[in-house]
Order: C-alpha cells, then sequence, then structure tokens
C-alpha cells in the first residue's frame, strides 16, 4: 500500500496547548496537503506545502517538510475546543497529464479538552 | 474554492439494494473523484470520474459495483450496488484543481463534499 503512516493516531490535549501530528509517506512528492475532518463530515483543506518548501504558516498552523527522511509535521499552537477532528495529510505523488490523485494518511484523531 | 453538496447525506439502506450518490458543484470542474471512508479509516480512492467518457477505477474497485456517471463539467454521480453492510461507509466525491506558476510550477489540489453516509443493514 502506498498510504501515508501518520502518528500519534490519536490525541489528547487541554486546551490552549499545541498539539503536532507526524506524517510519513513512502514516494517522490509534488507537494502535501493537510486536511480535517469534524466528526464523519466532509474534508477541509488546511494547507499544502510544496516539495520545494521546507516550512509554511497559515494562522495557528505550522506545516514543516523533510523531503530527505518522506515526513511532514502539523503542529496547531493555542489550541480550542474547536480544534477537535481528525487530522489527514494528503500526498501528491506528481503524476504526468490530468490525474492530480491524492494519498491520504492513517489520519490523527486530536481531541482538545476544555 | 468551488461550492460541492452531495445528495443525500444518509441513508440506511436493505442488503442487495442499490444506492445512488449525487456530487453537484457550483463551477465547471475537470478533476472529479470518488472516495470510500470505512469507519475509523482513511479514504481511499474509488475511482477518477470522466467527463464524456467511462471512469477510471482503482485496484480493488470495479465498475458492476460501483458505476459512475459524469454528463457534465458539475455533476457526477456514484452508485453503490447489490449492497452488502460491508459497503456501510461515508462516501465523499471531491474536485480537483490545478494552478501553475512560473515560480511553482504545477500545484494540485481537492476540495471535498460534505459525504454521503451510507448504513447498510
Amino acid at each position: 500500500s502506498q498510504q501515508g503512516e501518520e502518528d500519534p493516531q490519536a490525541l489528547s490535549i487541554q486546551e490552549g496547548e499545541n498539539a503536532t501530528m507526524n506524517c510519513s509517506y513512502k514516494t517522490s512528492i509534488n507537494n502535501l496537503q493537510w486536511y480535517r475532518q469534524n466528526s464523519g463530515r466532509g474534508l477541509v483543506h488546511l494547507i499544502l506545502i510544496r516539495s520545494n518548501e521546507r516550512e509554511k504558516h497559515s494562522g495557528r498552523l505550522r506545516v514543516t517538510l523533510d523531503t530527505s527522511k518522506k515526513s511532514s509535521s502539523l503542529l496547531i499552537t493555542a489550541s480550542r475546543a474547536a480544534d477537535t477532528a481528525s487530522y489527514f495529510c494528503a500526498t501528491d505523488e506528481g503524476y504526468g497529464g490530468a490525474t492530480n490523485k491524492l494519498i491520504f494518511g492513517t489520519g490523527t484523531l486530536l481531541a482538545v479538552q476544555p | 474554492s468551488a461550492v460541492i453538496s452531495q445528495k443525500p447525506s444518509r441513508d440506511i439502506c436493505q442488503r442487495g439494494t442499490s444506492l445512488t450518490i449525487q456530487c453537484q458543484v457550483d463551477s465547471q470542474v475537470t478533476m472529479m473523484f470518488w472516495y470510500r471512508q470505512q469507519p475509523g479509516q482513511s479514504l481511499t480512492l474509488i475511482a477518477t470520474a470522466n467527463q464524456g467518457s467511462e471512469a477510471t477505477y482503482e485496484s480493488g474497485f470495479v465498475i458492476d459495483k460501483f458505476p459512475i456517471s459524469r454528463p457534465n463539467l458539475t455533476f457526477s454521480t456514484l452508485t453503490v450496488s447489490n449492497m452488502s453492510p460491508e459497503d456501510s461507509s461515508i462516501y465523499l466525491c471531491s474536485v480537483g484543481t490545478r494552478y501553475s506558476s512560473r515560480i511553482h510550477g504545477r500545484t494540485d489540489t481537492q476540495y471535498f463534499g460534505p459525504g454521503t453516509r451510507l448504513t447498510v443493514l
């Protein structure tokens, strides 16, 4: 399977703390994206980092990418109860042509306690 | 990003029946995809819905079980045929967007519909 691995599988923290999730993948990529899913609903696109980028910020989100280790991390700072959700990484493996398939990681379930 | 809707949002079906899920986008898009998310699992790509031609299925998924239509650039349907309890999942459609720049080259991403939660008894 080409599916990426995420760890931890589940993470429980207190409001105000930082949450860090890690993603590893297996092949070379064009970019890596992080998505959030609230309780069995659709996925919300959070942030995209390209293969030639090492770090990216968006509000309280910070994403890093290490292509030599084939890994990425998502940091959520000053977490809130509303951040409770499952978080997935997804890689675009850079197929040529018109197809842009994404390969999803196994996901991290984040619970932020008020 | 495109606004994507799915119908139905959820359904409970009997074994052996079929359910057709609709995905509507508010703008024309080239790429549309269908995913399955089994309980507690990640997303697995079922197929790429191609406008005007047969869908491209991933390994483990076949047209007889998951027929897909894509009559135009804003609409697609996925049918789950001859359902069994193992088909209980969330089914999600997504649209692919691509933009290019001189600096970054090609960048692809996907935006998802709200999903259809299917329970098969």
